[in-house]
C-alpha cells in the first residue's frame, strides 16, 4: 500500500522561472490538499479538491499559484514567476473523507 | 479573524514525565481537532481525533481532550520517552479544509 508521493523531493530554481510540483494520492482517496509550510512555521493551507466539486482556492496567495487535479487523481501545483519568498516545503495530503489526513514527504522548494 | 494558538514553541520534559501540550482557538465551532505529530523533514502524521461531543479519547500513551466552552484541547503523552520528540500540531476543520496551528516542538530528555 503506497501513500502519499510528491515529486520532486527537491526544487532549486531561479527566480522568474516557473515550476510544477507533483503529488500522488492514495488511491480512492477523494480529497487532496496542498499546503504550504515556511522554516519553522505551522502549515498554511492553499487548495483543496473534493471529488469532482470545484476546487477551494481560498488558500492560494496570489495568482501566480494554480493547481489542477486531473481525473480525480494526480495533483500539480504550478507556481509562475517564482520569487524568493515562495522558497519553502510543499506538501500534499489526500483523505478518504473530512477526517484524518494522510501527507507526503513533501517538496523543498528553493528560490535564488 | 480565526486563530488557533499551541502554548509554546517548545516544550522540554524529562523521560518518563507526562508532556502536556495546549491548543486553544478563537471564532471556531469545530466540528472536531486533530493532533498530527512532525518529524524534522517529513509531512505530518495523524495521531487522533475528537468530536465536539466527546471530552476524551485515547490512544496507548496519548490522551486528548477537548472543551468547546474553554475553547482548547489539551494532548498528553504519559510515560514520555525520546522517541516521542518531535512537533505535535493541532488542526481544526471549520469551513471542510484543516487549519493547522504553528505547533509545539517536544523534546524528551533522556
Amino acid at each position: 500500500g503506497a501513500g502519499v508521493s510528491q515529486s520532486p523531493s527537491n526544487k532549486v530554481t531561479e527566480k522568474g522561472k516557473d515550476v510544477e510540483l507533483r503529488c500522488d494520492p492514495i488511491s480512492g482517496h477523494t480529497a487532496l490538499y496542498w499546503y504550504r509550510q515556511s522554516l519553522g512555521q505551522g502549515l498554511e493551507f492553499l487548495i483543496y479538491f473534493q471529488g469532482n466539486s470545484a476546487p477551494d482556492k481560498s488558500g492560494l496567495p496570489s495568482d501566480r499559484f494554480s493547481a489542477e487535479r486531473t481525473g480525480g487523481s494526480v495533483s500539480t501545483l504550478t507556481i509562475q514567476r517564482t520569487q524568493q519568498e515562495d522558497s519553502a516545503v510543499y506538501l500534499c495530503a489526500s483523505s478518504w473523507t473530512q477526517n484524518e489526513q494522510f501527507f507526503g514527504p513533501g517538496t523543498r522548494l528553493t528560490v535564488l | 479573524s480565526q486563530k488557533i494558538e499551541q502554548n509554546s514553541e517548545a516544550l522540554n520534559i524529562q523521560e518518563g514525565k507526562t508532556a502536556t501540550l495546549t491548543c486553544n482557538y478563537t471564532n471556531y465551532s469545530p466540528a472536531y481537532l486533530q493532533w498530527y505529530r512532525q518529524d524534522p523533514g517529513r509531512g505530518p502524521v495523524f495521531l487522533l481525533l475528537i468530536r465536539e461531543n466527546e471530552k476524551e479519547k485515547r490512544k496507548e500513551r496519548l490522551k486528548v481532550t477537548f472543551d468547546t466552552t474553554l475553547k482548547q484541547s489539551l494532548f498528553h503523552i504519559t510515560a514520555s520517552q525520546p522517541a516521542d520528540s518531535a512537533t505535535y500540531l493541532c488542526a481544526l476543520d471549520p469551513f471542510g479544509q484543516l487549519t493547522f496551528g504553528s505547533g509545539t516542538q517536544l523534546t524528551v530528555l533522556p
